[in-house]
């Protein structure tokens, strides 16, 4: 059974960083890509990026460019998520999902989500 | 960026009658590279439908996807009460990857 398991939820202050895990199990990790998505309550999804499988390439939303940290760590079959200069209108569900095809080059359809990460910015 | 743009807002339908769900694209998807996802009330979105047309393993065969370009359908050709959820279209083929804003489709 494929999972994808991710951290807590988490509160931080307007300026803070904040860092997302996202656990496998049951696949191959570094054989498919990742994506992060997010969605602010009663709204509808937002596409924050990709890091590719093997190698870590990364494809950012340019929107997010300059505050998103993507990578992955083989060891613990664990992808991260890190977003830098929080604002409240950064308080969404945050979430990882799996390519639908293996060793994709670009970002694919997402066959697998983890739970969610509720992350609330607020002074 | 590609805008979806998503219709109708809601829809509320009996069980057994067919669902018609339109994503219309602000410019042409590449290759068919559209997907579209259901997502239950408290849940993460399922992926139903990639490559515009092909199902994702367990989906069951009454929900089907079509189009090209820049118009898009989800067809669920019997409503199931489980089928209460919000569906999202998504273009893959251009950054950055983008949404729809959701259908709602609710059971009488």
């Amino acid at each position: 059974q494929v999972y994808l398991v991710q951290s807590g939820g988490e509160v931080k202050r307007p300026g803070a960083s904040v860092k997302v895990s996202c656990e496998s199990s049951g696949y191959s990790f570094s054989t498919y890509g990742i994506t992060w998505v997010r969605q602010a309550s009663g709204q509808g999804l937002e596409w924050l990026g990709w890091i590719g499988p093997y190698n870590g390439n990364t494809i950012y939303a340019q929107k997010f460019e300059d505050r998103v940290t993507m990578t992955i760590d083989t060891s613990t079959n664990t992808a991260f998520m890190e977003l830098t200069s929080l604002r409240p209108d950064d308080t969404a569900v945050y979430y990882c999902a799996r390519d639908c095809v293996e060793m994709a080059t670009v970002p694919v359809a997402l066959d697998m989500w983890g739970q969610g990460t509720m992350v609330t910015v607020s002074s | 960026e590609i805008v979806l743009t998503q219709s109708p807002g809601t829809l509320s339908l009996s069980p057994g009658e067919r669902a018609t769900l339109s994503c219309r694209a602000s410019q042409s998807v590449s290759s068919g590279y559209f997907a579209w996802y259901q997502q239950r009330p408290g849940q993460a979105p399922r992926l139903l439908i990639y490559g515009g047309s092909i199902r994702a393993t367990g989906i069951p065969d009454r929900f089907s996807g079509s189009g090209s370009g820049t118009d898009f359908t989800l067809t669920i050709s019997r409503l199931e009460p489980e089928d209460l959820a919000v569906y999202y279209c998504q273009q893959y083929g251009t950054s950055p990857r983008t949404f729809g804003q959701g259908t709602k489709v609710e059971i009488k």
